[in-house]
């Protein structure tokens, strides 16, 4: 099946600094790859997603791209603040199998003001 | 907030009880899924409902079973507990229950097991 594995497991950064989360995956069916954001105690929120017809996709401080050929996608955040410090979860899931998603294990983001 | 609404946000129990977990979807959401967070284990698939019929499953134990009602919301149920059952149980609601939508997580059930 799917499995999704996720780098690094910690990082930190300084305020203001960009921060890049990786992830690879080993279904060459997986067509969408979702990035979660959740805080301690909190549910998973999503933060922004790719479809495997895109190669990235940009929402203000956050990218994303994707490479099909080498099955692995990114999260790129700039300008870091303290309010990004959280654990990140990348995901991805299979066309034609629902829409269940496979997890990453999580990186602890950690800004340091 | 989500819009996907979860009950309760604790349940404290016993090692063999059974307990039920519900979900509400978010207006319009036809699909419904499961997750379990463990410390060890991440963020793990139990099982996917679409309009009230099962559409995939994940790595569920045979003690846990899940239905979804005709007003769409669902249910997990939890028997013969042990220890290691203890997590956050998320439930998140899509559109349609194809692989490219977007999930929308509820805020989680926490189960602890004494």
């Amino acid at each position: 099946g799917e499995n999704v594995e996720q780098h690094p497991s910690t990082l930190s950064v300084q305020e203001g600094d960009s921060a890049v989360i990786k992830c690879t995956y080993s279904d060459s069916a997986s067509n969408y790859f979702p990035w979660y954001k959740q805080e301690l105690g909190k549910r998973p929120q999503l933060i922004i997603d790719i479809r495997s017809n895109v190669g990235e996709k940009k929402d203000q401080r956050i990218a994303v791209t994707l490479n099909k050929t080498a099955k692995h996608f990114s999260l790129h955040i700039t300008e870091t603040q303290p309010e990004d410090s959280a654990v990140y979860f990348c995901a991805a899931s299979i066309l034609n199998q629902g829409g269940k998603l496979i997890f990453g294990q999580g990186t602890e983001l950690s800004v340091k003001p | 907030d989500s819009g996907v609404t979860q009950t309760p946000k604790h349940l404290i129990t016993a090692t063999g009880q059974r307990v039920t977990l519900r979900c509400s979807p978010r207006s319009g959401d036809l699909s419904v899924y499961w997750y379990q967070q463990s410390l060890d284990q991440g963020l793990q698939f139990l099982i996917q409902y679409y309009n009230g019929e099962e559409r995939a499953k994940g790595n569920i134990l045979e003690r846990f079973s899940a239905q979804q009602f005709p007003d769409l919301h669902s249910e997990l149920n939890l028997s013969s507990l042990e220890l290691g059952d203890s997590a956050l149980y998320f439930c998140a609601s899509s559109g349609t229950g194809l692989s490219n939508q977007p999930q929308h997580f509820g805020d989680g059930t926490r189960l602890s097991i004494l």
